[in-house]
């Protein structure tokens, strides 16, 4: 089954770059999307297929993918993004697969 | 805008068998298959299933086979979980939410969350 691996806990300072790591064996080669999820909420799209974001999604995250790394970036990080950030591909064997989750936190 | 609004907590016991149910609102129910994902305490996100709102076509990952059930009720534009014989590790927030229209298979909005606790 495919996996994917995300650090546990990613910390920034306010109005600093944040990126998160999702790794996973030839993950450029599919489409990464990227979710966030605060406590008592629902989970919200940020970014799908790589590098696009939802109209409602702030221009100062953004993402890429290439090799065995996707990369979810948040330029300028604000309180509000704090939450658990997810990657999730479509893998022709293991169905919809996510990786493990990381928290973000803005200090 | 578009809404998914899901059934509130519930509390079974092992074995017992448990209905969730998640209504959606702003857009074409039938246009977009509805997946069902759950999130255990201190765990990741696990995919479970999805229908076809459409047709009522479900799709099941292996580990739920045989007790799990997705159904829906177009009259109502309601989706539904029935997973059966309930373990203790079936506790968890169970989501449903709906997949884009966009062929790269990610979900576009989802539910607010389900809790739903297994305890003797």
């Amino acid at each position: 089954s495919y996996e994917m691996t995300q650090p546990l806990s990613v910390s920034v300072a306010l109005g600093q770059t944040a990126r998160i790591t999702c790794g996973g064996n030839r993950i450029g080669s599919y489409n990464v999307h990227w979710y966030r999820h605060k406590p008592g909420q629902a989970p919200e799209l940020v970014i799908y297929r790589d590098d696009n974001r939802p109209s409602e999604i702030p221009e100062r995250f953004s993402g890429s993918n290439s090799g065995n790394t996707a990369t979810l970036t948040i330029t300028g990080a604000q309180a509000g993004d704090e939450g658990d950030y997810y990657c999730q591909v479509w893998d022709s064997n293991s169905a919809w697969v996510f990786g493990g989750g990381t928290k973000l936190t803005v200090l | 805008q578009v809404q998914l609004v899901q059934s509130g907590s519930e509390v079974k016991k092992p074995g017992d068998s448990v209905k969730v149910s998640c209504k959606a609102a702003g857009y074409t129910f039938s246009a977009h298959y509805m997946f069902w994902v759950r999130q255990a305490p201190g765990q990741g996100l696990e995919w479970l299933g999805r229908i076809n709102p459409k047709t009522g076509g479900t799709s099941y990952a292996q580990n739920f086979q045989g007790r799990i059930l997705m159904t829906r009720d177009t009259s109502i534009i309601t989706a539904y979980l029935d997973l059966r014989n309930l373990r203790s590790d079936d506790t968890a927030v169970y989501f449903c939410a709906r997949a884009s229209d966009d062929p790269s298979n990610f979900f576009d909005y989802w539910g607010q969350g389900t809790l739903v606790t297994v305890s003797s």
